[in-house]
């Protein structure tokens, strides 16, 4: 159980274009997900917190614009990095936990995003 | 604050053998929980164990096992019987206030 599906798992862009990941938890509802952004041979950066019908929580120097996030059911959050530049270019990792203190994060495969 | 802190960046074992990953923490919270997760070369992140801080018994999951001193806010990972699967990233966590805080990682190299 408690599996989170991330998509897509690689995907190359063009700069300026936007690009959008989705999150979602196949076998339990979650009210809050988490973005994560890993650099290479780093640790788990939180960009933001997915709130179920409100507004995301961004972390201090996420740009709220760049990364906009929809968490629009208890199953499903999106991640639209828009006006993509090269600097953007990371791994981005999703996770969701079922919303019981303690309960572990359960996280999506990731996503290879490079912008060229 | 919220800090965890791994001091070990790589570590080596032969295979079949013992090792034990460090992670010390930081919180001014007496309930709150602990983490280790694995990352091998694919990416995904697994959960390898959870301890309660409220439980002074170790928690245990088949080869892995902690060593959870709350005194000292250390929360060591003891693996045995390495094998090469177990080659991969090793992060601890540490979960209050509906956030997860992860430390800056172990890379772990089982040699045969």
């Amino acid at each position: 159980g408690a599996v989170v599906s991330q998509h897509p798992s690689r995907v190359i862009c063009k700069s300026g274009t936007s690009v959008k990941i989705e999150c979602r938890s196949l076998d339990f509802q979650a009210t809050t997900m988490f973005w994560y952004r890993q650099f290479p041979k780093q640790s788990l950066m939180l960009m933001a917190t997915s709130n179920e019908g409100s507004k995301a929580t961004y972390e201090q120097g996420v740009e709220k614009d760049k990364f906009l996030i929809n968490h629009a059911s208890l199953t499903l959050s999106t991640l639209t990095v828009t006006s993509a530049h090269p600097e953007d270019s990371s791994f981005y990792i999703c996770s969701a936990r079922v919303d019981s203190f303690g309960s572990p994060l359960h996280f999506g495969n990731g996503t290879r995003l490079t912008v060229t | 604050a919220q800090t965890v802190t791994q001091s070990q960046p790589e570590m080596s074992v032969q295979e079949a053998e013992t090792v034990t990953l460090s992670c010390t923490y930081d919180t001014s919270e007496n309930n709150y929980y602990l983490f280790w997760y694995k990352q091998p070369p694919s990416r995904q992140m697994i959960l390898v164990i959870r301890q309660e801080a409220y439980k002074q018994q170790n928690a245990t999951e088949n080869r892995f096992s902690v060593n959870f001193q709350k005194a000292a806010k250390s929360f060591s990972l003891k693996i045995s019987d390495s094998q090469l699967g177990d080659t991969a990233m090793y992060f601890c966590a540490l979960y209050n206030f509906n956030k997860f805080y992860f430390g800056s990682g172990t890379k772990l190299n089982v040699k045969p």
